[in-house]
C-alpha cells in the first residue's frame, strides 16, 4: 500500500493558478491518485482522481508523472473559496479504502 | 437531493460511557463508510458496510462497530470511550462496493471528557 507526501503548506495569489504537488514513489501499477479537500469544519470533497494519464474536470487539472511517482493538482484560478486542506491519496480502483492514508495534507491558503 | 447526512453534530460524553453516531448515505447511494479524524490530522478508515455487512475494516479496536441498515443508513457504536475517542467521525457514502467517488458528510465531533 502506497503512501503519499505533501508540502505541509502552500499560499497562492487569487486568481493565479496553484499547483499542489504529492509524491507518491511506492504507487502501485493498480493504484489510483485521489485528491479530496477539506475546508474547514466540513467534510472532505471528493476533487479527481486518475491512474496514469492526465484528467480535467470543473474543479481542476491532475497531471501524473509518466513514471506515476507523483503528480500535481492544478487549481486554474484560485479563489478565497479554494482556502483548504488539500489530501493527496492513492487507492486500488476495484479495492477500498483499507488501508488508504490520508496523511495531513497541504493547507493551501489563498490570498487577496 | 440531500446529501450524506450525520446526526448529531456534537456530542459529549464521559470517559467510559458508549455512543452511536448515525449516517444517511447520499440518495442512491448503497455503500456507507467512516473515518476518524482527530485535531490536525487526516481522516483515519474504521471500516466499511455494504448490503449490511462490514466489508472492510481499518486498524481500530472492536470497542469500535457498526451496522447498515435495510435502507442503507448506518450506525457507529464504540463502547468503553477513552479520551483519545474525541475526534470529528466521518461518515461517506458511494454507490457499489468497489467505489470511485465517495461524499463525506459534514461529521460528528465528539469530545469525551
Amino acid at each position: 500500500d502506497a503512501k503519499t507526501t505533501q508540502p505541509t503548506s502552500m499560499d497562492c495569489a487569487e486568481g493565479r493558478a496553484a499547483n499542489l504537488p504529492c509524491n507518491h514513489s511506492t504507487i502501485s501499477g493498480n493504484e489510483y491518485v485521489y485528491w479530496y479537500r477539506q475546508i474547514h469544519s466540513q467534510g472532505p470533497q471528493y476533487i479527481i482522481h486518475g491512474l496514469k494519464n492526465n484528467e480535467t474536470n470543473e474543479m481542476a487539472s491532475l497531471i501524473i508523472t509518466e513514471d506515476r511517482k507523483s503528480s500535481t493538482l492544478i487549481l486554474p484560478h484560485a479563489t478565497l473559496r479554494d482556502t483548504a486542506v488539500y489530501y493527496c491519496i492513492v487507492r486500488p480502483l476495484s479495492g477500498g479504502y483499507q488501508k488508504v492514508t490520508f496523511g495531513i495534507g497541504t493547507k493551501l491558503q489563498v490570498i487577496p | 437531493d440531500a446529501g450524506v447526512t450525520q446526526s448529531p453534530t456534537h456530542l459529549i460524553k464521559t470517559r467510559g460511557q458508549q455512543v452511536t453516531l448515525r449516517c444517511s448515505p447520499k440518495s442512491g447511494h448503497d455503500t456507507v463508510s467512516w473515518y476518524q479524524q482527530a485535531l490536525g490530522q487526516g481522516p483515519q478508515f474504521i471500516f466499511q458496510y455494504y448490503e449490511e455487512e462490514e466489508r472492510q475494516r481499518g486498524n481500530f479496536p472492536d470497542r469500535f462497530s457498526g451496522h447498515q441498515f435495510p435502507n442503507y443508513s448506518s450506525e457507529l457504536n464504540v463502547n468503553a470511550l477513552l479520551l483519545g475517542d474525541s475526534a470529528l467521525y466521518l461518515c461517506a457514502s458511494s454507490l457499489g462496493f468497489r467505489n470511485t467517488e465517495a461524499f463525506f458528510g459534514q461529521g460528528t465531533r465528539l469530545t469525551v471528557v
